[in-house]
């Protein structure tokens, strides 16, 4: 998984209560993304962030906030869980550049349920 | 709404035949397009990527890309039972995308021992 963890890997939580994941890369790459990935829906970009502290918004952003302090770690949290952000969530990281190539290596993923 | 399509399957190919996956893009302005597999379960990984137009060979895998039919496709040869997975298709989100790739919902692959 081209040095990209995820944490936890399962949680399992209730509605309405804060969750935060964690996403860390040992590849030292600027960029990250966070995903969501629901039958029917394929693959989801929730936020992406292009280095430390500048972040942007993906195409299901709403319920969902990301921070990135470090060029290793970047967190997403949803601030108050609903059913329907029972999902698997993975998080991806590239070295793109402009005019550069651009594939993403994905972490191997966390299971939520919001119950 | 930029889309990437592909046939949802099931593909179902006996064992050694050669398996063909097909994605087609709306946006002319991608210059980038990625393969992926997926197994149950278990994160996408990346296999093929292709930035020009013609064929692109990486062992029993070849990527196909047209820009003018803004097609891409997948040939895999001499398919094996460990080829079975789901296969997913991205294409960069076009200028200033900063990286941003758009994934089809992927075609599952079965092959036949």
């Amino acid at each position: 998984d081209a040095g990209i963890t995820q944490s936890p890997r399962h949680k399992v939580t209730e509605t309405g209560t804060p969750v935060t994941l964690r996403c860390h890369q040992t590849e030292n790459h600027r960029y990250m993304y966070w995903y969501r990935q629901d039958p029917g829906h394929g693959l989801r970009l929730i936020h992406y962030s292009y280095g430390v502290k500048d972040t942007d918004k993906g195409e299901v952003s709403d319920g969902y906030s990301v921070s990135r302090s470090k060029t290793e770690d970047f967190l997403l949290t949803l601030e108050s869980a609903t059913s329907s952000q029972t999902s698997v969530y993975f998080c991806a990281i590239s070295d793109w550049e402009a005019g550069g190539q651009d594939e993403q290596y994905f972490g191997p993923g966390t299971r939520l349920t919001v119950t | 709404q930029k889309e990437v399509e592909q046939n949802s399957g099931p593909l179902s190919v006996p064992e050694g035949a050669i398996a063909s996956l097909n994605c087609t893009y709306s946006d002319r302005g991608s210059q980038s397009f990625f393969w992926y597999r997926q197994y149950s379960g278990k994160s996408p990984e990346l296999i093929m990527s292709i930035y020009s137009n013609g064929d692109k060979e990486d062992g029993r895998f070849t990527a196909q890309l047209n820009k003018a039919s803004q097609y891409v496709s997948l040939l895999i040869r001499d398919s094996q039972p460990s080829d079975s997975a789901t296969y997913l298709c991205a294409v960069n989100d076009g200028v200033g995308s900063q990286g941003n790739l758009i994934f089809g919902k992927g075609t599952k692959l079965s092959v036949k021992p």
